[in-house]
């Protein structure tokens, strides 16, 4: 089965901070993806890595970069974190580059930045 | 702007009725279409997905797609109380390569 691991479930963080969410999945997939879900507003796209250190930014980078120096792993940074950043975040992969596939997606990490 | 569209719900159906979710998108060019499933305070699971204009099968669950409305729905025969969650509607734009365009969601819950 494929696993997609999230370093936390919650996490609690001050306006300001530099903050580090990561992801791991051990399927060897090409694609990863960081989303943040919010009530009302759904699943939207951050950013997403096709392979190892590229990236490409998604509907809503603003305030977000990301860091994928391993296939395996692909993290989240928020540079200086704002009340506005309380969300649910989502990693997920998927298998094949180039295409659109089946997405697997992590347990979450639900953040809340006072 | 890309846009997927669902139903904003929640939807309310007696056990073992039929349940029926819809969904429609912007761009014609698109190819994929995915049907995602979220329970209360879990991640999405991928249910099934289509390619082609027509039905999809695959046990309760049916896909139906039809590109010349741009509609895309998931109909869930025998509604369980375990199939109570989120039904999240994902669209693979023309283009957008591995990228998928995700709906905001449609509440079911199934009563005994």
């Amino acid at each position: 089965d494929v696993k997609v691991t999230q370093s936390s479930r919650y996490l609690v963080k001050r306006t300001g901070e530099k903050v580090f969410l990561e992801c791991v999945q051990d399927m060897d997939h090409e694609n990863m993806f960081w989303y943040r879900q919010d009530p009302g507003l759904g699943l939207r796209l951050i950013y997403f890595s096709y392979d190892v250190k590229m990236k490409e930014k998604g509907d809503i980078p603003e305030g977000y970069s990301v860091s994928r120096e391993k296939k395996e792993r692909f993290s989240l940074i928020l540079e200086s974190a704002s009340t506005n950043q309380t969300s649910m975040y989502l990693c997920a992969s998927s298998v094949n580059p180039g295409v659109p596939d089946t997405q697997y997606f992590g347990p979450g990490t639900r953040l809340t930045v006072l | 702007q890309k846009e997927v569209e669902q139903n904003s719900g929640p939807l309310s159906v007696p056990e073992g009725a039929i349940a029926s979710l819809n969904c429609t998108y912007s761009d014609r060019g698109s190819q994929s279409f995915f049907w995602y499933r979220q329970y209360s305070g879990k991640s999405p699971e991928l249910i099934m997905f289509i390619y082609s204009n027509g039905d999809k099968e695959d046990g309760r669950f049916t896909a139906q797609l039809n590109k010349a409305s741009q509609y895309v729905s998931l109909l869930i025969r025998d509604s369980q109380p375990s199939d109570s969650a989120t039904y999240l509607c994902a669209v693979a734009y023309q283009g957008g390569s591995e990228k998928l365009v995700f709906g905001k969601g449609m509440k079911l819950t199934v009563n005994p």
